[in-house]
């Protein structure tokens, strides 16, 4: 299985911040990652697909990247809107596997 | 718009099996994509549990090959799963979402399971 692996876990924030989220796969995935928001009691939502086309209605301060194994979630003016859990998922092999999870918290 | 919504028991006991559908509005399933299962345990991350398509080409997650079982029924526009055996680690929020290219752009808001007796 690829492993995904998130970085920080967890991070304070203050609106207008810019904020970066690390995904890192055990393997090549090519631009195989998307990325996903979680408010509470919500299911996930779809921000960004393959690494870095943002889902029709996304805001445009989300925007993603990647260099090698690593891809990169960046908010750019964080909103309060934005304050939720953050999971990357790669799509080049099955299983399918999630990060662990960001949790974007107010600071 | 592309809807979906989870079905079924909220309280399942050990060992017994779970049984869950997802209704799918807006989109008829043997149009195309594939539908899939993905679950989270209360404060945890995200499972991927598996995916089929209409025509019932599928796969799972081996980690659950074994107990989960996907069907879908185009005449109700409706997918199923079927979880064998379970136990407490099973406890989870389970959403159906729309595959497409294994990235999931649609999800129905969930449903909990408890499995206790």
């Amino acid at each position: 299985d690829i492993q995904m692996t998130q970085s920080p876990s967890s991070l304070s924030a203050a609106v207008g911040d810019r904020v970066t989220i690390t995904c890192r796969a055990s393997q090549y995935i090519s631009s195989d990652l998307n990325w996903y928001q979680q408010k509470s009691g919500k299911a996930p939502n779809l921000l960004i697909y393959e690494a870095s086309t943002l889902q029709t209605g996304v805001p445009s301060r989300f925007s993603g990247s990647a260099s090698g194994t690593d891809f990169t979630l960046t908010i750019s003016s964080l909103q309060p809107e934005d304050f939720a859990t953050y999971y990357c998922q790669q799509s080049s092999n099955a299983p399918l596997t999630f990060g662990q999870g960001t949790k974007v918290e107010i600071e | 718009q592309v809807q979906l919504q989870e079905s079924g028991p909220g309280l399942v006991k050990p060992s017994e099996t779970l049984s869950l559908t997802c209704t799918v509005s807006g989109y008829s399933i043997s149009s195309g994509y594939y539908w899939g299962w993905i679950r989270q345990p209360p404060g945890k991350g995200l499972e991927w549990i598996g995916s089929m398509y209409h025509s019932g080409s599928s796969h799972y997650n081996p980690s659950l090959r074994s107990r989960a079982s996907i069907s879908v029924d185009t005449s109700k526009n409706q997918l199923s799963l079927k979880l064998s055996s379970v136990t407490a680690a099973d406890t989870a929020l389970y959403y159906c979402a729309r595959d497409s290219s294994s990235i999931f752009h649609y999800w129905g808001q969930g449903i909990l399971v408890t499995v206790s007796s």
